[in-house]
């Protein structure tokens, strides 16, 4: 069964503090890596997403860094706000042979204030 | 524009009990996807449809089944409910490719008693 491993299950950061969330995956086929939002009560949203050709995405206060010798990749949240409380999900999918996302089990971020 | 429209949004069933859970996009997709998500899991496949008149399992299928009535419509069904189905089910559809950004609709949160 292919995996994507998250980790940490739930993080609890200060308001304007940095929020990492890591991801590992096995299949070396794997040529997408998105990062989904999902608030209570909603339905999960494309946040930001990367392919294997760069290192680092950067779209305003959050960055996906992307190692793909070590088949990891993470989500970096700068000056984190409790606007961001939300749960975070990667995901990984092989685009060339018309593979289906596959997500992690995801992440409870809360911000406190 | 709704994107992905979901119904209903709430259902309690008794055990044994039957209903279709409803989706529908409008951004003419011809990738269509059933998820469920229980806490700690993640978001899980059931089934896929990758284009009008095709359907196939994913991870989690059993006591399931599907229909993909038109490219905008793809319905989940569950002929005999059991408590083990009580979760937030989720339709997603995305574009040309499968295993690309995919929208997610509201969810419908279903009790089986």
């Amino acid at each position: 069964q292919q995996q994507v491993k998250q980790s940490p299950q739930s993080l609890i950061v200060q308001k304007g503090g940095i929020s990492i969330i890591n991801c590992a995956y096995e299949n070396t086929a794997f040529d997408y890596f998105p990062w989904y939002q999902q608030f209570p009560g909603k339905g999960p949203a494309l946040l930001i997403a990367i392919r294997p050709d760069v290192s680092e995405k950067k779209e305003g206060r959050f960055t996906i860094s992307f190692n793909k010798s070590a088949k990891q990749f993470s989500l970096h949240i700068m000056d984190s706000q409790p606007g961001d409380s939300a749960t975070y999900f990667c995901a990984a999918s092989n685009r060339g042979s018309q593979g289906n996302l596959i997500f992690g089990k995801g992440t409870k971020l809360s911000v406190k204030p | 524009n709704a994107g992905v429209t979901q119904t209903p949004k709430f259902q309690v069933l008794k055990t044994g009990q039957s209903m279709t859970l409803q989706c529908a996009q409008d951004m003419n997709h011809n990738s269509m996807y059933w998820y469920r998500q229980d806490p700690g899991m993640g978001l899980r496949l059931i089934y896929y449809s990758a284009s009008e008149g095709t359907t196939d399992k994913g991870e989690v299928p059993n006591g399931y089944n599907v229909s993909r009535l038109n490219k905008r419509e793809f319905s989940l069904r569950l002929e005999s409910a059991a408590p083990s189905q009580t979760s937030v089910y989720f339709c997603a559809s995305s574009g040309l490719s499968k295993g690309t950004e995919a929208f997610f609709g509201q969810g419908t949160r279903l009790t089986v008693v």
